[in-house]
């Protein structure tokens, strides 16, 4: 089985400044990694994705992350966010021998302030 | 080109009722699944269908919830007697294959008096 841990529910941040959104997975076999974007009143949208290669990932939006397999971490960075990135942030993963079902953490809320 | 759609977009109802979610997949997809987001947490899966078939259904809490995709494509999440606790947002998500990138609808918001 797998589980996902966003440690942080609400991460509170100037515009322009950096940031990252943190995510943790625990798994007996190899996964895929994904984080997903929701914005208010929308859907799910993917924002990055890893499946194998390179750890560092970029995604839309000018997000990317780094899979560090001896931390089991995968987190979400941005070096200038807007106040147009204010939503939640979702990790997922999605084990490789069963390839459809995603597991998602509980979500990170990101509010970025003038 | 059109995504995944779902009706209605809230939905109300007292406990005990029977309601019934809908979902468009993106044509051509013939993976669908229907995840259920409770508040404060993230989506949590309940169906996969691969065509016209429930290939895993592992997810669904209880008997109480069943779902159908007659035609290979649009499906409905149906729940009996429904308690406050089945509210909740579901959102349903289609894929070209089960490998595929899984594209979200804007989810149903069920709302259970």
């Amino acid at each position: 089985a797998q589980s996902v841990t966003q440690l942080d529910s609400q991460v509170p941040v100037f515009e322009e400044a950096p940031v990252e959104l943190r995510c943790n997975y625990s798994s007996s076999v190899s996964v895929y990694l994904f984080w997903y974007v929701q914005y208010p009143n929308q859907g799910l949208q993917l924002l990055l994705k890893y499946l194998s290669g390179s750890t560092l990932v970029k995604g839309i939006n000018g997000f990317e992350a780094e899979f560090n397999k001896s931390q089991t971490s995968f987190h979400l960075r941005k070096p200038s966010v807007h106040i147009s990135d204010t939503a939640e942030y979702f990790c997922a993963v999605r084990s490789m021998d069963s390839s459809y079902k995603l597991i998602f953490g509980s979500g990170t809320r990101l509010l970025v302030r003038p | 080109g059109a995504g995944v759609s779902q009706t209605p977009s809230n939905k109300v109802t007292e406990k005990g009722k029977y309601v019934e979610l809908r979902c468009d997949p993106i044509s051509g997809h013939t993976a669908l699944y229907w995840y259920r987001q409770s508040l404060g947490q993230g989506p949590e899966f309940l169906i996969y269908f691969q065509g016209t078939g429930a290939a895993d259904d592992s997810g669904l809490p209880n008997d109480r919830f069943f779902a159908v995709r007659p035609e290979g494509s649009v499906s409905t999440l149906k729940i009996q007697r429904t308690e406050r606790g089945d509210s909740a947002v579901y959102l349903c998500a289609s894929s070209l294959e089960a490998v595929g990138e899984q594209f979200f609808g804007p989810g149903t918001r069920l709302t259970v008096l």
